[in-house]
């Protein structure tokens, strides 16, 4: 079974650029997460999907990040404009369902906006 | 109110010793805990899970809670170089076990 797939690794962009991250879950998982994981912190979930509907997105900063998850599968995580505080390593996570206790966690995506 | 706290460390020990890493947690509604390892440069992983109170044994590994003092606890017996990793304990909250909150994570080196 192939894990969840994320692009790109790493990504240096400067201030009041724009930037996106994709993720590909393990097939068949319904419930998708993206999460940001500042240096020395856990994670932090962003948005929660179920297929391609949003569940939670609390604490999604709206005024700058948006994501979505078309046909229920693939999900693309979005900030424009970024500022220095959005440095940190973005996560995407799949699981079964809603229900389910266990996350599998892509590489991650290592963004630096300097 | 959601909040899981877990020392930072780092925790350095030798190989073949035992491990105790620890959280604590402020909302006596919280009923699953997880524990997670993250190796550098990669994504966590899930360890050990438990429900409510009382141990939990794999191999290796015994994860332990107890509600009446809302501490939270992961034992790693005879350990190897090979668990130099960042451990993370999380917990769900509001309602889904997908909405996991984390402990900052504890910094392990298990040197041989």
């Amino acid at each position: 079974e192939a894990g969840v797939a994320q692009s790109p690794r790493y990504k240096i962009i400067e201030k009041r650029q724009s930037v996106a991250f994709w993720c590909n879950p393990i097939s068949g998982h319904a419930t998708l997460y993206w999460y940001q994981q500042i240096l020395g912190q856990g994670p932090k979930l962003l948005i929660q999907f179920q297929n391609n509907g949003v569940v939670d997105d609390s604490q999604l900063p709206k005024d700058r990040f948006s994501a979505e998850r078309l046909k229920g599968v693939d999900s693309t995580l979005k900030i424009q404009p970024a500022k220095l505080e959005d440095s940190a390593v973005y996560l995407c996570a799949s699981s079964r369902s809603r229900s389910s206790y266990e996350q599998y966690f892509g590489p991650g995506t290592r963004l630096t906006v300097t | 109110q959601k909040e899981v706290e877990q020392d930072p460390g780092p925790l350095s020990v030798p190989e073949g010793a035992i491990v105790s890493l620890n959280c604590t947690y402020s909302n006596s509604a919280f009923q699953y805990f997880m524990w997670y390892r993250q190796y550098s440069r990669k994504g966590p992983e899930l360890l050990m899970y438990t429900y409510s109170s009382g141990n939990k044994e794999d191999g290796r590994f015994t994860a332990q809670v107890d509600k009446s003092s809302k501490y939270i606890s992961l034992f790693i017996r005879d350990s190897q170089p090979s668990d130099s990793a960042t451990y993370l304990c999380a917990t769900p909250y509001g309602g889904s076990q997908g909405n996991l909150i984390f402990g900052k994570g504890t910094k392990l080196s298990v040197k041989p």
